[in-house]
């Protein structure tokens, strides 16, 4: 079985800040971990991915997050936080062992607002 | 398009009728997948199709439910009876293929409301 926790409900900062999303996995075998952002009335956008290798992942509008295998976590970070950053964030697990299920497990979502 | 759609955006529905669901995928991705999306809550696994291979089912909430797809393109959801807690946005979703290392690529939602 695997599983995402998103902790935080909602996380609002002030432009210009630096931003963090929390995100918790667990998965019995290796975890693909994806973020994905959904701006309102709209499908989810992929913003990034950890598979293996560096555990600092790279993404679109400079967003990056840290793999980190002993806290089972995965969080979204962003240097400098734009007022258009706002949207509603997934987190997202799959398991990478061969003949695992191919769905993705995804998180409740956190609301970013990031204030003028 | 070069995205995923899904048609159609909105169905507003009465208790007890079917409704059907449609979506074309990202020409050439063999992988597809289903998704239900209450309000305020994450993504629920309904179904998924990987080329001619027998779909994976297990996330279908009730036999109520059902898809197909036409080899590797064009998917229907199908929801039988409808329910007014079948009020939700159907997201769809595909793949370059089932390797659980690449991305999906999601169309915009059929926002489906049962009264």
């Amino acid at each position: 079985a695997q599983s995402v926790a998103q902790p935080e409900d909602q996380v609002k900062v002030a432009e210009g800040n630096p931003l963090t999303v929390k995100c918790t996995y667990s998965v019995s075998g290796n975890p693909y971990l994806f973020w994905y952002v959904q701006y309102p009335n709209r499908g989810l956008q992929f913003l990034l991915k950890y598979i293996t290798g560096d555990n600092l992942v790279k993404g679109s509008y400079g967003f990056e997050a840290e793999f980190n295998k002993s806290q089972t976590s995965f969080h979204l970070k962003k240097p400098s936080a734009l007022v258009s950053d706002s949207a509603l964030y997934f987190c997202a697990v799959r398991d990478g062992t061969s003949g695992s299920a191919r769905q993705l497990t995804f998180g409740s979502g956190t609301q970013l607002t990031v204030l003028p | 398009g070069a995205g995923v759609s899904q048609s159609p955006s909105n169905k507003v529905t009465e208790k007890g009728k079917d409704v059907e669901l449609r979506c074309d995928p990202i020409s050439g991705h063999t992988a597809l997948y289903w998704y239900r999306q209450r309000l305020g809550q994450g993504l629920e696994f309904l179904i998924y199709f990987q080329g001619n291979s027998a779909p994976d089912k297990s996330g279908l909430p009730s036999d109520r439910f059902s898809a197909e797809r036409t080899g590797e393109s064009v998917s229907t959801l199908t929801i039988q009876r409808t329910q007014q807690e079948d009020s939700a946005v159907y997201l769809c979703a595909s793949s370059v293929d089932g390797s659980s290392y690449n991305e999906q690529f999601f169309g915009p939602g059929t926002r489906l409301t049962v009264l």
